[in-house]
């Protein structure tokens, strides 16, 4: 297996931008999160998803933030409008039943 | 809300040495505590998985443990070398989280020839 996907893997945008991340999960695993990590704050989930279904969202900064799941193989998180303060790697997880949760390369977002 | 605290931040040590990286976390109703490792500029690698019901896991020469009453994890590295130097991560599963994983800041580890 390849592993989980992400992309782009490195994104710069100028604020105000509407900015759309990419994550493909391994297949089979029925939990998918995303998780944003950044220096003063470390890894912090935005949100995850259980066979495609949001579960919990509170961690989505803003109303800015949203995140889709339309299937098993795909999901996006897309930011809009895009600030500084978002400026972070923002990774993608899966995980099988047993809970042991996979990362993908992340994605390095930086917003002018 | 659970926090994870790992001690120390920084760790430089010779090669060759065996090492114990500390975590601790604050609600002791777990599903399970993932260790990870992460390169500079890399994602996270998944090193041990320790399910609530588990005391240590074990992967070549790592040796990871599990004390949910204390509320404490170790990382014991044996015969480290340079290849080992990284962050590595302690997580944390909450019972009621869906297996969402809260994350310590991390130890950075240094091996140095």
């Amino acid at each position: 297996d390849a592993g989980v996907i992400q992309s782009p893997r490195h994104e710069v945008t100028e604020m105000g931008q509407e900015v759309t991340l990419r994550c493909k999960p391994i297949s089979g695993h029925d939990y998918l999160f995303w998780y944003r990590q950044t220096m003063m704050r470390g890894l912090e989930l935005l949100i995850y998803f259980n066979n495609n279904v949001p579960i919990d969202d509170s961690g989505m900064p803003e109303d800015r933030f949203s995140a889709k799941m339309p299937n098993a193989s795909f999901s996006t998180l897309k930011i809009q409008p895009s600030e500084p303060r978002d400026s972070a790697v923002y990774f993608c997880a899966s995980s099988p039943s047993n809970g042991e949760q996979f990362f993908g390369p992340g994605t390095r977002l930086t917003v002018l | 809300k659970q926090e994870v605290t790992q001690i120390p931040a920084a760790l430089s040590v010779p090669e060759g040495e065996n090492l114990v990286l500390n975590c601790s976390f604050t609600d002791s109703a777990i599903y399970n505590l993932q260790w990870f490792r992460q390169d500079p500029g890399k994602g996270l690698t998944s090193l041990l998985l320790i399910q609530s019901s588990q005391r240590e896991q074990t992967s070549g020469r790592l040796n990871a443990s599990l004390d949910k009453s204390s509320g404490r994890s170790t990382l014991y590295i044996a015969a480290s070398q340079p290849g080992d130097s990284a962050t590595y991560l302690c997580a944390v599963g909450l019972l009621d989280s869906g297996y969402a994983l809260n994350f310590g800041k991390g130890t950075s580890l240094l091996v140095t020839p």
